[in-house]
């Protein structure tokens, strides 16, 4: 089976501070996205990556960049943390479409 | 861009049939995915139509009309266990290089 490990199940963090959520996926899928789920708005995309080095934004990307360094790992950056980028952030990759996409467990993050 | 329209809830019977529709509007299409989430899980992946049609997968088939823009998920035999959120899900452009534009939700209701 794919999985996909989320660093962190809960994080509480400041306004301001810089928060990184980390993702790796162990079935060399090139293609890896997140997504923040929030209470009537189900799941928005925020960026994805194709490959390594390549970032595309999704529908959401103001206030986050991500990273990919290497193929197994997708990392979300919050630059300047504030109260409402407080989510569920989930991670998920893909490989053959018919498929579809395997989640992570997802980290809970809460800014105070 | 793409948007989608699911029921908010639905309420059924254990051992009945339930129809979740979705009907979508996208600039491109590439499919339809129907994804499960239970409260406090992941999202995982339950079926892909990109042809017109019905896919059967056990107890749950799901259907597309592509001239409609509709498709619909069929969850047959309904056990408690079904009791979740149920997303469609569609990605507008070709190439692999983009993401999943979900709904927000169907809440599925089970009662005894």
């Amino acid at each position: 089976d794919v999985k996909v490990t989320q660093s962190s199940r809960y994080l509480v963090k400041r306004t301001g501070e810089k928060v990184f959520l980390e993702c790796v996926q162990d079935m060399d899928h090139e293609n890896m996205f997140w997504y923040r789920q929030d209470p009537g708005l189900g799941l928005r995309l925020i960026y994805f990556s194709y490959d390594v080095k390549m970032k595309e934004k999704g529908d959401i990307p103001e206030g986050y960049s991500v990273s990919r360094e290497k193929k197994e790992r997708f990392s979300l950056i919050l630059e300047s943390a504030s109260t409402n980028q407080t989510s569920m952030y989930l991670c998920a990759s893909r490989g053959s479409e018919k498929y579809g996409y395997t989640f992570g467990s997802g980290t809970r993050l809460t800014v105070v | 861009g793409q948007s989608l329209e699911q029921p908010s809830e639905v309420t059924a019977v254990e051992g009945a049939i339930v129809q979740i529709n979705c009907t979508y509007q996208t600039s491109g299409f590439y499919g339809l995915s129907w994804y499960q989430q239970h409260d406090g899980g992941a999202p995982t992946f339950l079926s892909y139509n990109a042809l017109d049609g019905l896919e059967e997968t056990g107890r749950f088939s799901s259907f597309l009309s592509r001239s409609d823009s509709y498709g619909y998920l069929l969850l047959q035999e309904l056990q408690m266990k079904d009791s979740a959120s149920y997303f469609c899900a569609v990605r507008g452009s070709g190439g692999g290089a983009d993401g999943l534009t979900f709904g927000k939700g169907t809440h599925l209701i089970i009662q005894p």
